[in-house]
């Protein structure tokens, strides 16, 4: 498609219950990235995606987290026992191209944890 | 931790002045972007400015990029009313990431 597309738009969760949120990036575009924002201003970098495979992963917390970018279908990040400090906006952006000339990312609207 | 810091963080301004406002960064980059995010929303690309230049524009918009200053500002001109929103820059990180600024947060009064 034309645009980054994210299920669900809200998502609300007890402590400790397992979270799963869907991104399909823009057709075509090679690399996937997961940013978390909390609080209406931070954004910090989770994971991102090289067509199926892992790219860069320092900004995951590898205990509870974890993500995946199969072929034919959405990439995924889920969360396992979510904790009160996970509540937070979820974005996935997707772009063609990485390298030093900069290349611009297109972001979905985001999925709204939110974590009681 | 994020790369900079945006300032201000809030600017208020009533509609047809420019709003400047200005992102920081600490280490040397490739390149700076800007994006708007409109309230609760994904964010929108505005302009992108490689380490090379130091003025680039796009309708309304000005970036400036001083890299001895380790600095960018975006203008923007005869603001409008849908230019309220959160503005953040971002700089490029190892492997195509973007590191954000705090983001200013424009409200433009009709």
């Amino acid at each position: 498609g034309e645009e980054v597309a994210q299920t669900p738009k809200h998502l609300v969760r007890g402590e400790g219950q397992k979270a799963k949120l869907y991104c399909a990036p823009i057709k075509g575009h090679s690399y996937v990235f997961w940013y978390q924002q909390v609080l209406k201003n931070e954004f910090k970098f989770l994971i991102s995606f090289q067509n199926e495979n892992v790219f860069d992963e320092t900004g995951m917390p590898k205990e509870r987290f974890s993500a995946k970018c199969l072929p034919n279908s959405p990439c995924s990040l889920e969360i396992q026992a979510t904790k009160l400090e996970d509540s937070a906006v979820y974005f996935c952006a997707s772009s063609q191209f990485v390298g030093r000339v900069g290349y611009e990312q297109y972001f979905g609207p985001g999925t709204r944890l939110t974590v009681t | 931790s994020q790369q900079g810091e945006e300032d201000p963080q809030a600017l208020s301004i009533q509609e047809g002045e420019n709003a400047t406002m200005n992102c920081s960064y600490k280490t040397s980059i490739n390149n700076l972007q800007w994006y708007r995010q409109n309230s609760g929303r994904g964010l929108v690309h505005l302009i992108l400015i490689r380490s090379n230049e130091r003025e680039k524009h796009s309708g309304r918009l000005r970036v400036t990029l001083d890299t001895s200053k380790k600095s960018s500002s975006l203008l923007i001109t005869a603001s409008r009313a849908a230019d309220t929103a959160s503005y953040f820059c971002a700089t490029d990180g190892q492997g195509g990431k973007l590191i954000f600024g705090q983001g200013t947060e424009l409200s433009v009064k009709p």
